[in-house]
């Protein structure tokens, strides 16, 4: 299957810096990447859609001034979580679809942990 | 709208008996349907899907699912199962016009030795 690389694995960081996460789909070229977030024995919560080329689509509740989506190429796209709370300490997973769009293959996750 | 039901927080099963993790969906027209896997501290990796065509889909580390259209239902089953199948199990739909796909809570699979 097709895969999807995330850097880094796990960050901590103090509260009020940014940090920044990458998304990398590495034997295929991806127009679109997803962001989630998910919670200790929760399920996904998608954060936004990353569209290469234009902005980036947010879902409802999320801050788009807290969480800059980058899609530089078609092979990467960024998260960076800005001025950074322990509240957005979480496990944050990007995906992303093959040509077909029929399935969407995921990162490994980045394990943030905010002090 | 497209929404996914996963019954059961958890599934207990010995190993080597067969297991089911059971996935209902609701979709506007035909779904796209599918199962992942989640071990701890990684992401998500795919074990099937269910496009078209026969509704036993076979996929990853001997895992199948059973398409049916009547009970909107897609359980994911194993005929026996290994201590190492215990994960977190996610299902999840998708319309034929989105590629955004609805996952569902997750179910913890724990396979007792």
């Amino acid at each position: 299957g097709a895969v999807v690389s995330q850097h880094p694995s796990w960050v901590i960081c103090k509260s009020g810096t940014s940090v920044k996460i990458e998304c990398r789909s590495l034997d295929f070229q991806a127009t679109t990447m997803f962001w989630y977030r998910q919670f200790p024995k929760q399920s996904l919560m998608l954060m936004a859609t990353s569209n290469e080329g234009s902005k980036a689509t947010y879902e409802q509740g999320v801050e788009k001034d807290k969480f800059l989506i980058n899609h530089a190429s078609l092979t990467l796209s960024t998260l960076t979580v800005t001025s950074a709370h322990p509240e957005d300490s979480s496990f944050y997973i990007c995906s992303a679809p093959t040509s077909d769009q029929e399935t969407q293959y995921f990162g490994p996750g980045t394990r943030l942990l905010v002090l | 709208a497209q929404s996914v039901a996963q019954p059961e927080d958890q599934v207990n099963v010995a190993e080597g008996n067969p297991l089911t993790v059971k996935c209902t969906y609701s979709v506007s027209g035909n779904p796209y349907l599918f199962w992942y896997v989640q071990y701890p501290n990684r992401g998500l990796q795919f074990l099937l899907k269910y496009i078209t065509g026969d509704n036993l889909v076979k996929g990853s580390y001997g895992f199948e699912a059973e398409f049916n259209k009547s009970q909107t239902s897609f359980h994911l089953k194993k005929p026996s199962a290994l201590v190492s199948d215990s994960a977190l199990y996610f299902c999840a739909v998708r319309d034929r016009r989105s590629y955004i796909p609805t996952f569902g809570r997750g179910t913890s699979l724990i396979v007792h030795p």
